[in-house]
């Protein structure tokens, strides 16, 4: 069984400060692991994944992810917040990187003040 | 870019009432999803779809749903009988199954079911 839990399910910043979304996963198999973002009323974007390649893994809008096998962690940063960042992000868990299903977190609501 | 299409973007029905919802995957993917979100609750996955027949489906997905793709493009959800607790925010999904290790699953925008 997989599973992702996701720390924090409201996240407030500053504009300009850093974005520390937190995500810790359980896999029994090496997993492939995946930050999606949902701006309101829009569909699932991915926003990068994790498919056993490099560990720090660059995504689209200045965001990065880490995983540490270790710490069985995959959190979700961004150096600098910008106000059109503020939306719901979703960690996910796959034993795949996309044929079998996709186990989401409960979601984390980033609010960024200006 | 492709991208996955769904409609409608809102569906209201009465409890008891057969339900479809469709969506159109990008055109060249093999993979076909259907995952819901129940307000406030997690994203979970109902049913996958490969070679025109099921490859997973969770517990969620008993004798009242089904699936199916009808033609080349579109590829739908039925929920025969919907009960108040079906309403929700379902996506579809899809993948083009090129790479166990590099697939992607590109999700649509969603439909969301109001069962009264």
């Amino acid at each position: 069984a997989q599973s992702v839990t996701q720390l924090g399910s409201h996240v407030s910043v500053s504009e300009g400060a850093l974005v520390l979304l937190r995500c810790n996963y359980s896999s029994s198999v090496p997993p492939y692991l995946f930050w999606y973002v949902q701006y309101p009323n829009q569909g699932l974007q991915l926003l990068l994944k994790y498919t056993s390649a490099a560990t720090l893994v660059k995504g689209i809008n200045g965001f990065e992810a880490e995983f540490k096998k270790s710490e069985t962690s995959f959190h979700l940063t961004k150096p600098s917040a910008h106000m059109s960042d503020a939306a719901e992000y979703f960690c996910a868990v796959s034993s795949s990187g996309g044929y079998q299903k996709v186990t989401f977190g409960i979601g984390t609501k980033l609010q960024v003040i200006p | 870019e492709p991208e996955v299409t769904q409609t409608p973007s809102h569906q209201v029905t009465q409890m008891g009432q057969e339900v479809i919802l469709r969506c159109v995957p990008i055109s060249n993917h093999l993979y076909f999803y259907w995952y819901r979100q129940i307000l406030g609750q997690k994203v979970e996955f109902l049913v996958s779809f490969y070679n025109n027949e099921i490859s997973e489906k969770s517990e969620i997905f008993d004798d009242q749903f089904s699936v199916e793709r009808p033609d080349g493009s579109n590829f739908t959800l039925k929920i025969r009988s919907t009960k108040l607790e079906d309403s929700a925010m379902y996506f579809c999904a899809s993948s083009d199954g090129t790479s166990r290790r590099t697939d992607t699953q590109y999700f649509g925008p969603g439909t969301r079911l109001t069962v009264l």
